[in-house]
């Protein structure tokens, strides 16, 4: 079965900081990669979607890179702000349609 | 405003009771799905529906019921057979063309037992 980890759970940094999160998984036969981003209490927001015949995506402070292979994915966030402060969840696409998630990493950004 | 919505916000179920959430979404999507988080744990899917009148079971589908008579709502039903329903609920939903497209999440309902 399908496992993904987020490493680090939390990470603290200072304002303006770019920072990397990682994710991996353990079964490289996923149709897609997806960034979500939630915010305490409430629901999930889409940040970015790679495909699996994709090696990364952009949107606009954010770069999200794929390696397939070997089961790793990173999200590069530049210039973090306040704003950012959140909890980042990676989630991969197996079949029909099923997301497996892990556990996301707590990012807190210190003006 | 297209979103996915969800009611209420908190429920709190009694002993022996079983308690129905709501997912409504106005998106005109073909699949839906019931997520739920636990603290330190990732989503875990619960069931999910790809078209009306058709449902599957996800990870952890005991203790739940679901029904998708109308394409626009996928209701929730924790039965009395779930013995720790205490967890954060989310619905969400797709064109659902695999591998091309996102889920979409509606807000959450939080349940609690009393």
């Amino acid at each position: 079965k399908q496992e993904v980890t987020q490493i680090p759970a939390a990470l603290s940094v200072p304002e303006g900081e770019n920072l990397v999160l990682n994710c991996s998984f353990t079964d490289s036969a996923i149709y897609n990669l997806q960034w979500f981003r939630q915010d305490p209490g409430k629901g999930l927001t889409s940040l970015l979607l790679i495909q699996s015949s994709q090696r990364e995506q952009t949107s606009g402070r954010l770069n999200a890179s794929l390696d397939k292979s070997s089961g790793r994915s990173t999200l590069y966030i530049a210039a973090s702000q306040p704003g950012d402060s959140a909890t980042y969840l990676c989630a991969v696409e197996g079949g029909a349609n099923n997301l497996f998630f892990g556990t996301g990493t707590r990012l807190t950004v210190i003006p | 405003d297209g979103g996915i919505t969800q009611s209420p916000k908190y429920l709190f179920r009694k002993e022996g009771q079983n308690v129905t959430l709501s997912c409504e979404q106005n998106l005109n999507h073909d699949a839906m799905y019931w997520y739920r988080q636990d603290p330190g744990q990732g989503l875990r899917l619960i069931y999910y529906s790809q078209i009306v009148n058709d449902f599957q079971k996800g990870d952890i589908a005991e203790g739940y019921s679901v029904s998708r008579e109308k394409k626009e709502s996928f209701p929730l039903t924790v039965t009395s057979a779930q013995k720790n329903p205490t967890a954060f609920y989310l619905c969400a939903s797709s064109e659902g063309r695999r591998g091309e497209e996102t889920q979409y999440f509606g807000p959450g309902t939080r349940l609690l037992v009393l």
